[in-house]
């Protein structure tokens, strides 16, 4: 029974454009939330987080939005560089000093030149 | 910038060999965890600690073992490796404190032949 869910494995972007990864969760306690992006060989890397008691936080180039009574957060990327083509991966955890990240399968985000 | 190593980045080894792979972080977190991954699925949680001698299962059952004697040191250990063993095994660690994102080490890729 998966608690984090990304519907889309795999996206495709033009550069300059926006990107929109998904991800919704089913377990109601959770309550911190993080966007982690992952090259091919490499560990992932913390990208942007979130706390529930929250619904939007930015950084730079990267915003992530929660919709709590839908269970379900998003993250803007824009614009998209080359750079950015990874795998990006939603996690969520119950109660952020516990840190047993619960995470979804990732997609596959490719920003076209 | 995270100072968290794995050794060796690749393996591939045969059935019934006792393998153990290695993970160092340099930051003086007391949180360190093992995920294992496989292609195009969620990493899921394996074992945990919060300090020395703490260890934990985590949520995803593993033959391995692991153990914590120092701070900086969490090997993850197969007495007798399997083909059902390839994945690839990511370890991380974090501070204590509340909203914290856990740092990665660029992972392990085990193949058991």
């Amino acid at each position: 029974d998966q608690q984090v869910k990304q519907n889309s494995p795999s996206l495709s972007v033009q550069e300059g454009r926006i990107s929109i990864l998904n991800c919704d969760y089913t377990n109601s306690m959770f309550d911190y939330f993080l966007w982690y992006k992952k090259y091919p060989a490499e560990g992932p890397t913390f990208l942007i987080s979130i706390s529930s008691i929250k619904d939007k936080n930015e950084d730079g180039r990267f915003t992530v939005f929660l919709n709590k009574s839908a269970k379900h957060l998003s993250l803007h990327i824009v614009p998209s560089q080359p750079g950015d083509s990874a795998v990006y991966f939603c996690a969520a955890v119950v109660g952020a000093g516990s840190y047993q990240l619960t995470f979804g399968k990732g997609t596959k985000l490719s920003v076209i030149p | 910038e995270a100072d968290i190593y794995q050794t060796p980045r690749y393996l591939v080894i045969g059935t019934g060999k006792k393998i153990t792979l290695e993970c160092s972080q340099t930051m003086g977190h007391d949180k360190m965890y093992w995920y294992q991954q496989d292609p195009g699925m969620e990493l899921h949680l394996i074992h945990y600690s919060y300090g020395v001698n703490s260890t934990e299962k985590g949520d995803l059952s593993s033959e391995s073992t692991v153990s914590r004697i120092r701070t900086e040191h969490f090997p993850l250990t197969l007495e007798s490796a399997r083909p059902s063993h390839t994945s690839q095994y990511l370890c991380a660690s974090s501070e204590s404190h509340l909203d914290t994102e856990a740092f990665f080490g660029q992972g392990t890729r085990l193949t058991v032949v």
